[in-house]
């Protein structure tokens, strides 16, 4: 399947700190799509991209769909302990819910009180 | 609203053993159900697609006789694992899909943890 590279593999960060995380792909996506996994559950909806060149925010976290269609990246700021989670980033061929989404390998954020 | 539950959340089954894992849409019609896989520490990896009344499509190294899906209603996916074998131990998550929303969203279930001894 398509593989999506996700970086940093994991981050230990201080509470009230800004976190960055970046998204490549080898080929273009239409969507670019961000998750949070607690651990046992399903991935939650975070930040949804359709346009090159979009910067979308929804409260603390910004997201950027990246120019060239092929990498994302995902900005926490002022970090919480309820950051806490693994965070992925999917993309989509598409723009409806019946594309498939391809997965990247995962952000592990560990924020420290 | 756009819930979607899995049941059971966690199974354990002996080697050579079915076992079947439900995904329902509980408030909205779901004309399309993806399954995917994940292993510890990983990714969640696509293994099959499937559309409410077509057989599933399913993606590249993945046995379709070994993992049986059914999507007979707009409201409900069953995933089948036959002859499971300890390898096949894994977090088991689907998502749903409707074109009434109108966007990109795929709405996750909580996942099913199953456990090959």
């Amino acid at each position: 399947g398509q593989q999506l590279n996700q970086s940093p593999q994991s981050m230990f960060i201080q509470e009230g700190e800004d976190v960055s995380m970046n998204c490549t792909s080898s080929s273009i996506f239409n969507t670019w799509l961000w998750y949070k996994q607690d651990p046992g559950e399903g991935p939650v909806l975070l930040i949804a991209l359709y346009k090159a060149g979009e910067l979308t925010s929804n409260g603390r976290l910004t997201a950027q769909f990246g120019i060239t269609r092929k990498d994302s990246f995902l900005n926490i700021s002022a970090s919480i302990p309820s950051d806490v989670g693994i965070y992925f980033c999917a993309g989509q061929r598409g723009k409806t819910g019946a594309n498939n989404l391809f997965f990247g390998t995962g952000t592990r954020l560990t924020v420290i009180p | 609203g756009a819930v979607v539950s899995q049941h059971p959340s966690r199974v354990i089954c002996k080697s050579g053993t079915s076992v079947k894992i439900e995904c329902r849409s509980l408030d909205f019609q779901a004309t399309t159900m993806f399954w995917y896989r994940q292993f510890p520490k990983q990714s969640l990896m696509l293994m099959a697609t499937s559309n409410e009344g077509s057989k599933a499509t399913y993606e590249q190294g993945v046995e379709k006789d070994k993992f049986l899906i059914n999507h007979a209603s707009l409201t409900l996916s069953t995933l089948t694992v036959t002859s499971a074998h300890p390898e096949d131990s894994s977090f088991y998550i689907c998502s749903a899909s409707s074109p009434g929303f109108n966007t990109y969203e795929q709405y996750f279930g909580p996942g099913t943890r199953l456990t090959v001894t």
